[in-house]
């Protein structure tokens, strides 16, 4: 079965360093992978998806098809990026999510 | 910036009540999505629908669950005859193109089932 694992539930650092958000992720073909953040109390919203090698608000991913992973990626964190963020995986007309990790930025 | 609205924001109903959930995807989306996460679980796919018909529906969505476009605007899940563990947040998505685009999702609906 396709899957998408985020082994983290909880990842707390401190405002200014980095951070790794793990994604990984089992798929028979060419895997079309995305992560989605969930703020406080705001509704589900797309961050980015590999497809377009983005940056977005200094967040990267990069597909590593060789060890199957997504991780997510900033370098220095800041204290708005606390927020729940999911990996997901496109299958056909769905989308697998992982369970999310809770990212905590610290003052 | 364009939204999907769903209403009412939280439901409560007694077992075995019928309880419809209602989204407004975004105008010119062509591809609507229903999807759950119960408390502390996973965001769970439960339909997609294009063109007036179902694409494709997990093994969640049995004969309880119907969706339907009633009118050109409205996307609605029904659930027939509810039960406890029916009890989640309910998301409405919506697509333009069923592409490696992703969702814009609504900020849901919370659905307590007593």
């Amino acid at each position: 079965a396709q899957r998408v694992t985020q082994p983290e539930k909880l990842l707390s650092v401190f405002k200014g360093a980095p951070v790794e958000l793990k994604c990984n992720y089992s798929y028979s073909g060419s895997p079309e992978l995305f992560w989605y953040v969930q703020y406080s109390r705001q509704r589900l919203q797309l961050l980015l998806r590999h497809i377009s090698r983005e940056s977005i608000k200094g967040f990267t991913a990069d597909l590593n098809k060789g060890e199957t992973s997504f991780h997510l990626k900033k370098p220095f964190a800041q204290e708005e990026d606390s927020a729940m963020y999911y990996c997901a995986l496109r299958e056909g007309f769905k989308t697998i999510f992982g369970a999310g990790t809770r990212l905590f930025v610290k003052a | 910036e364009p939204e999907v609205t769903q209403t009412p924001s939280h439901q409560v109903t007694q077992m075995g009540q019928e309880v419809i959930l209602r989204c407004v995807p975004i105008s010119n989306h062509l591809y609507f999505y229903w999807y759950r996460q119960i408390l502390g679980q996973k965001v769970e796919f439960l339909v997609s629908f294009y063109n007036n018909e179902i694409s494709e529906k997990s093994e969640i969505f049995d004969d309880q669950f119907s969706v339907e476009r009633p009118d050109g605007s409205n996307f609605t899940l029904k659930i027939r005859s509810t039960k406890l563990e029916d009890s989640a947040m309910y998301f409405c998505a919506s697509k333009y193109w069923e592409d490696n685009y992703g969702y814009t999702f609504g900020s849901g609906t919370r659905l307590t089932v007593v």
